[in-house]
């Protein structure tokens, strides 16, 4: 399978505690997104990276939020100090990043986390 | 800020019945639009894109859509939907410079009874 690739799928935490997902893009696509979906709602934009750097974040990536992606191919989003509102599902998007954003997002199929 | 606004976020459907989703987005610059489906337990996935040239874009299974620049207006139809087209669709925009992010509607779930 060539597309994104998200792990874990699913992930139960206890409050307080620190989790990390990982994200595989398509190879060679050099855009990275991250996006967080609560039930009722569209994907809401946390953060992007062109290769390796880390271009935008949102307001709602908090302190406790940290994304990497240290070689420009795989990215990881951790989160500390777990808070129940953090349930959610986390979507991996990545791009081609062709000029002037001419491109679409293809996403992978998420990490649902759910924090108890 | 740049928004998304999708006007139906439940719309039931008797197969055969035509369909119309509407979007509007908000932002003064040039965009590039997309809608995407969430079949139940898959990802998102693109039905159609619209970057420059015909307003009238065709999709994937039947669906197309319009873009109304007057109108910041980028609703989706299809003649005649399918019990497998249930489904929650999503409207999305990107901006052509400054950041390349993907701003999304709130979704439309459609549910079509057979």
């Amino acid at each position: 399978d060539t597309g994104v690739s998200q792990n874990p799928r699913h992930k139960i935490t206890k409050r307080g505690q620190n989790v990390t997902f990982r994200c595989d893009p398509i190879s060679e696509h050099n855009r990275l997104y991250w996006y967080r979906q609560t039930l009722g709602q569209g994907p809401e934009f946390l953060t992007y990276f062109q290769n390796e750097a880390q271009l935008e974040k949102s307001r709602l990536l908090s302190d406790r939020f940290s994304a990497e992606r240290p070689k420009g191919s795989f990215s990881t989003l951790e989160i500390q100090r777990t808070e129940q509102g953090d349930s959610a599902m986390y979507l991996c998007a990545s791009s081609p990043g062709q000029a002037r954003g001419w491109a679409e997002a293809f996403f992978g199929q998420g990490t649902r986390l759910t924090v108890v | 800020a740049q928004s998304v606004s999708q006007h139906n976020h439940h719309v039931i459907l008797s197969e055969a019945a035509s369909l119309e989703l509407g979007c509007n987005y908000s932002y003064g610059g040039t965009v590039n639009l997309f809608w995407y489906v969430q079949y139940p337990g898959q990802h998102l996935q693109l039905l159609l894109k619209y970057f420059s040239g015909d307003p009238l874009v065709k999709g994937i299974k039947g669906f197309e859509a319009e873009f109304i620049k007057s109108k910041f207006s980028f609703n989706l139809r299809k003649p005649s939907v399918q019990w497998s087209d249930t489904a929650e669709y999503f409207c999305a925009v990107s901006l052509t410079s400054g950041t390349y992010k993907y701003i999304f509607g709130t979704g439309t779930r459609l549910k079509v009874l057979a």
